[in-house]
């Protein structure tokens, strides 16, 4: 079973920011949150991951809380090409460990 | 960033069919491969674990013999669905982490698309 909580779906205009939660109350101190997406009949996409600190990359940035019980990604200005199913995940540090994929939240982004 | 290849993209083909699928890792040794089945409106399940030099660890359902998978170089996983039929249509990921492990995520390829007639 999948170890996050997300909506299933949210929408948000085209140039503005897109804020996906994600739940993971459960979380183990050795565990990292990952985020991917996916677009329509195409593999996952990475986007993002972290343990406790805030990150940015050149695609979004990932907020975890202190308790890191939670986290937000963020799509600073979403483009209609962001429209896909974002996964939440949380993993063990280490690439070598497999990702349990949940439902994903699904993003619709209107022009 | 990391490419991983998959191979065909999409085979169709006739009951009794053997198909094997190829998953590269194109800038990147991997000693550890994962193998994905996703069924229409649904989520990644994971099949089985491909560590490189040795056997497979399959997931709890997941036939063995029925899904063969050899990791034979550190770039290179194939999954064989032997004798397919039409349940085993599906969309089949593979995904691909680095030798190094450490803080690296996974990269996935763009998937196979598995149909039988």
């Amino acid at each position: 079973d999948a170890k996050t909580t997300q909506p299933p779906s949210m929408d948000c205009a085209e140039g503005r920011a897109a804020n996906l939660p994600c739940n993971h109350s459960t979380i183990s101190g050795n565990e990292y949150v990952y985020w991917y997406r996916q677009i329509h009949s195409q593999g996952p996409q990475y986007i993002i991951h972290g343990l406790k600190n805030n990150e940015t990359n050149e695609m979004a940035s990932l907020i975890i809380t202190e308790d890191r019980k939670s986290s937000t990604l963020i799509l600073p200005h979403a483009t209609l090409r962001d429209t896909a199913v974002y996964y939440c995940i949380v993993s063990p540090k280490g690439a070598n460990s497999k990702l349990t994929f949940g439902k994903g939240i699904t993003l619709s982004v209107r022009p | 960033g990391a490419v991983v290849s998959q191979h065909p993209s999409r085979v169709i083909c006739k009951s009794g069919t053997s198909v094997k699928i190829e998953c590269r890792s194109l800038d990147f040794q991997a000693t550890t491969m994962f193998w994905y089945r996703q069924f229409p409106k649904q989520s990644l399940m994971l099949m089985a674990t491909s560590n490189e030099g040795s056997k497979a660890t399959y997931e709890q359902g997941v036939e063995k013999d029925k899904f063969l998978i050899n990791h034979a170089s550190l770039t290179l996983s194939t999954l064989t669905v032997t004798s397919a039929h039409p349940e085993d249509s599906s969309f089949y990921i593979c995904s691909a982490a680095h030798l190094g492990g450490g803080n690296q995520p996974q990269h996935f390829g763009d998937g196979t698309r598995l149909s039988i007639l």
